[in-house]
């Protein structure tokens, strides 16, 4: 089946730790997304890419890296200069955008900092 | 102000009611627009695409008015499942664009 499959599901991190979250699409997909999405709030746009190799920081790229070294694969990681980054992580991917064209979301992970 | 604007709520309504969200977009740019619903602690899942005719899916009608800059969702007879969060979501960009989302509006529907 195709999809969009983030990793893990939990994820605790002490203070001053880097993270990474994953997000793997076998869509064929150009386009990728990180949002992060507080209690109570949307989603805000972290980085996103639209090709191999290249990718855009969103509204609140502020602590944080992503690599697209191959068209399925955009990791994020969440760096210790993150001050607060307990949130829910969601990945996205969409085609070529165009008329119509919609974006399919990971079940995201939960990010705790203990 | 941000680049997609919508109404928080909550919205309470009984089943059976008819109830409309509104969700206002600032860049003319902005090509196509969604509907996403979001259940409590799951992801975001498309719920319909709107096209600048309106369009329509069941009880579920979307509209588009370009000249104003804003997208509507209109639930009528209301069922208890449509409880959820309902979010905008436009795209900015005709090739590989930029997708924006708002902040959702809350929607309950009691018995």
């Amino acid at each position: 089946d195709g999809g969009i499959t983030q990793s893990p599901k939990y994820l605790f991190r002490k203070e001053g730790q880097n993270v990474t979250l994953s997000c793997e699409q076998n869509l064929n997909h150009d386009a990728m997304y990180w949002y992060r999405q507080d209690p109570g709030q949307g989603l805000r746009l972290i980085y996103y890419s639209q090709i191999v190799n290249d990718f855009q920081k969103g509204d609140i790229a502020e602590g944080y890296s992503v690599s697209r070294e191959k068209k399925e694969s955009f990791p994020l990681t969440v760096t210790s200069a993150q001050k607060n980054p307990t949130a829910f992580y969601l990945c996205a991917s969409s085609p070529r955008p165009g008329a119509g064209t919609e974006a399919f979301f990971g079940q995201g992970t939960r990010l705790t900092v203990v | 102000r941000k680049e997609v604007e919508q109404d928080p709520g909550p919205f309470n309504v009984p089943e059976g009611a008819t109830v409309a969200f509104n969700c206002t977009y600032s860049n003319s740019a902005s090509q196509s627009f969604f509907w996403y619903r979001q259940d409590c602690r799951k992801e975001p899942k498309l719920l319909m695409s709107v096209y600048s005719s309106g369009n329509e899916d069941g009880r579920f009608t979307a509209q588009l008015n370009r000249a104003s800059q804003y997208i509507s969702l209109l639930i009528r007879d209301s069922k208890l499942s449509d409880s959820a969060t309902y979010l905008c979501v436009v795209l900015r960009g005709t090739s590989y664009g930029k997708l924006t989302f708002g902040q959702g509006t809350i929607l309950t529907v009691h018995p």
